[in-house]
């Protein structure tokens, strides 16, 4: 059973990037049955897509924050990360790391991160 | 983007309940949508994917049905349990989006 558990500041300086890493236990992301993805979660209550990053490296992100965005899979393979730059307070939220498959959607999450920022 | 918008945006009623959450998209995503249900604090859960599919270990009391534009989730008899937000996300194509929820409450 697919396990993931974000990690990371909880308090990120505007300007600043916003580094996450999500852990992974029970499935490897080399399998190459997921769609490894990030999910954020405003506080109030409104859910966003980020993006996903695939075992071979292809990445996909929304539209709306391509330009900040970017994903990466650690080189131990059992992890994969999320960094998003230029950060305002717009960018407080939940982020949610999240299993996605092609007929499933977002099947598994972790149980998210708080992320503040504020100087 | 496709955009998913719920109604209601909040819904009350007792235990035992018959309840129904509508769910449109603002083009047609087929049968690509699914149901999670999030309660405070909570990440959301996978409920329903692909309109009607119950996901494994989701109480039965729980379906989906529609297709194209519309959708709906039916909870059959409301549990206590079942007192939480519901939101309806399309993966028809990206980005893959999310409508604003249903805040299920207790009469």
């Amino acid at each position: 059973q697919v396990q993931l558990q974000e990690s990371g500041p909880g308090l990120v300086k505007p300007s600043q990037t916003l580094s996450l890493t999500c852990s992974v236990s029970g499935a490897s992301i080399n399998s190459g049955a997921y769609y490894w993805s990030w999910i954020r979660q405003y506080p109030g209550k409104g859910l966003e897509w980020i993006g996903y990053i695939y075992y071979t490296g292809d990445t996909y992100y929304n539209p709306s924050l391509r330009s900040r965005v970017t994903m990466s899979v650690g080189t131990s393979k059992d992890q994969f990360s999320l960094n998003l730059s230029s950060v305002s307070a717009a960018d407080t939220a939940v982020y949610y790391c999240a299993t996605a498959t092609e007929v499933r959607a977002f099947d598994v999450w972790g149980q998210g991160t708080m992320v503040t920022v504020s100087s | 983007d496709i955009q998913m918008t719920h109604h209601p945006s909040t819904l009350s009623a007792y235990v035992g309940d018959r309840v129904t959450i509508t769910c449109r998209a603002s083009q047609n995503i087929d049968s690509w949508l699914a149901w999670y249900q999030q309660k405070p604090g909570k990440a959301p859960k996978l409920l329903i994917y692909k309109a009607s599919t119950l996901e494994s270990g989701v109480p039965s009391r729980f379906s989906g049905s529609g297709s194209g534009t519309e959708f709906i989730l039916t909870i059959s008899s409301l549990q206590p349990d079942d007192f939480a937000t519901y939101y309806c996300q399309q993966y028809k194509s990206y980005s893959w989006t999310f409508g604003q929820g249903t805040k299920v409450e207790i009469k």
